[in-house]
């Protein structure tokens, strides 16, 4: 089983819809983070929270919202999607050990596709 | 804003071949961590290397790192099919920073 589970894997949706993308971990990790991908881009954070009480924007968080809703758990709201919100959203971990120099674990990824 | 870039954007050899890859980047950083992307799915960690560290190995990887010149480079040595991917380096200021900033990544052509 994936240590990272996002959900869903592939999501067609409407202008205007309301979308959440969800995210779990087991790696019992502190920190967790959301990012989106885009061709020619490269990767670039929306959110990121570093406990339940924790949450930070991004380099891009307009157009977004977040719920850490454990510490398992970080899910992803586009309150009203547009078209240029189609990219691939990946969902993502640090633990808090110094020693690990913050090494980060991807999930799988979102394919999330707004017509 | 991007925090730097990796270069080449695009990568074609041939089997057997070394591929190397290069980041830069412009403040100053904790770690550097280089992670590979093949297409469509998460990335996957493959190598950390501080800021106080040179040069490390893993396998058919080597990293270098030159914090005077902010910059690191990936090799990878006798490439396979199967290292076709896109390569990205992760940098991390540290501090409680916002986690790593990435650039737009090498993708790597290995040509059977």
């Amino acid at each position: 089983d994936a240590d990272v589970t996002q959900t869903p894997r592939n999501r067609i949706t409407k202008t205007g819809k309301r979308i959440m993308l969800e995210c779990s971990q087991t790696k019992g990790h502190d920190r967790m983070y959301w990012y989106r991908q885009d061709p020619g881009l490269g990767l670039r954070l929306i959110y990121y929270s570093f406990d339940v009480k924790d949450i930070n924007k991004g380099e891009i968080s307009d157009g977004y919202s977040v719920s850490r809703q454990a510490q398992a758990k970080f899910s992803l709201s586009l309150e009203s999607a547009i078209p240029n919100q189609t990219a691939l959203y990946f969902c993502a971990t640090s633990g808090p050990d110094r020693n690990s120099g913050n090494t980060i674990y991807f999930g799988e990824g979102s394919w999330l596709t707004v017509v | 804003s991007q925090q730097g870039e990796e270069d080449p954007q695009a990568l074609s050899i041939q089997e057997g071949e070394n591929a190397t890859m290069n980041c830069s980047y412009k403040t100053s950083i904790n770690n550097l961590q280089w992670y590979r992307q093949n297409s469509g799915r998460g990335l996957v960690h493959l190598i950390l290397i501080r800021s106080n560290e040179r040069e490390k190995h893993s396998g058919r990887l080597r990293v270098t790192l030159d914090t005077s010149k902010k910059s690191s480079s990936l090799l990878i040595t006798a490439s396979r099919a199967a290292d076709t991917a896109s390569y990205f380096c992760g940098r991390y200021s540290g501090g409680g920073a916002d986690g790593l900033t990435f650039g737009k990544g090498t993708h790597l052509i290995i040509q059977p």
